[in-house]
């Protein structure tokens, strides 16, 4: 069974920085793209960053472009966003999806973690 | 960046009811359109891809419909279970996503 746990949230001051990570099992991590999407509370969803599954090709949402850094380690199974200089706007629940299709830079979210809130206030 | 539409916003309708949602794209995507069904405080779920793929496991009253800028999801039978919000996703380049439509009990 194909598992995603997010875990690294929390209640964080505007310029604050947070690291999420996303565990993920039952499948064989090291061979798919792995994303980051956010849902700020009461609205829609957001794509927030991509990265293949060899760490060659990276993506981000012009939102977080320059603050936010995805990566992963594939000898751990696990996925990471690393976040700074956060605001207000970033407060969402953070999921991190799997890449049904691994086509570079069309990025198709076939599993989800529970989600991670992140809230960014003083 | 391409902006996906959504309407309607919401939706109200009974159980057995034909149910429609139709998703514009700013720009032609082809069929890089996929659908989601999120339920209140859970993950979204795969419904559509391709614009008109069904996703392994998801019940055959899903269809969806479309190519370049225009897509439709399609509930044949509204069943209780499928009271949620439905989003639609552009993924022909990067992605965006439709702001959402909720599908509400009549």
């Amino acid at each position: 069974e194909v598992q995603l746990v997010e875990s690294g949230g929390g209640l964080v001051k505007p310029g604050g920085s947070l690291r999420l990570s996303c565990a993920a099992s039952g499948f064989t991590f090291s061979t798919y793209s792995m994303n980051w999407v956010r849902q700020a509370p009461g609205k829609g969803l957001e794509w927030v960053s991509s990265i293949t599954s060899t760490s060659h090709y990276i993506y981000y949402a012009d939102s977080v472009k320059g603050r936010f850094t995805i990566s992963r380690d594939n000898a751990k199974n696990s996925l990471y966003l690393q976040m700074n200089s956060l605001r207000a706007e970033d407060t969402a629940v953070y999921y991190c999806a799997r890449d049904r299709d691994g086509i570079t830079a069309r990025p198709l979210f076939d599993y989800w973690g529970q989600g991670m809130l992140v809230t960014v206030s003083s | 960046d391409i902006q996906m539409t959504q309407s309607p916003s919401t939706l109200s309708a009974s159980v057995g009811d034909r149910v429609t949602i139709t998703c514009r794209a700013s720009q032609s995507i082809n069929n890089w359109l996929a659908w989601y069904q999120q339920k209140p405080g859970k993950a979204p779920n795969l419904l559509i891809y391709k614009a008109s793929s069904l996703e392994s496991g998801v019940p055959s009253r899903f269809s969806g419909s479309g190519s370049g800028t225009e897509f439709t999801l399609t509930i044949s039978s509204l069943q209780p279970d499928d009271f949620a919000t439905y989003y639609c996703q552009q993924h022909n380049s990067y992605s965006t996503f439709g702001q959402g439509t909720k599908v509400e009990i009549k």
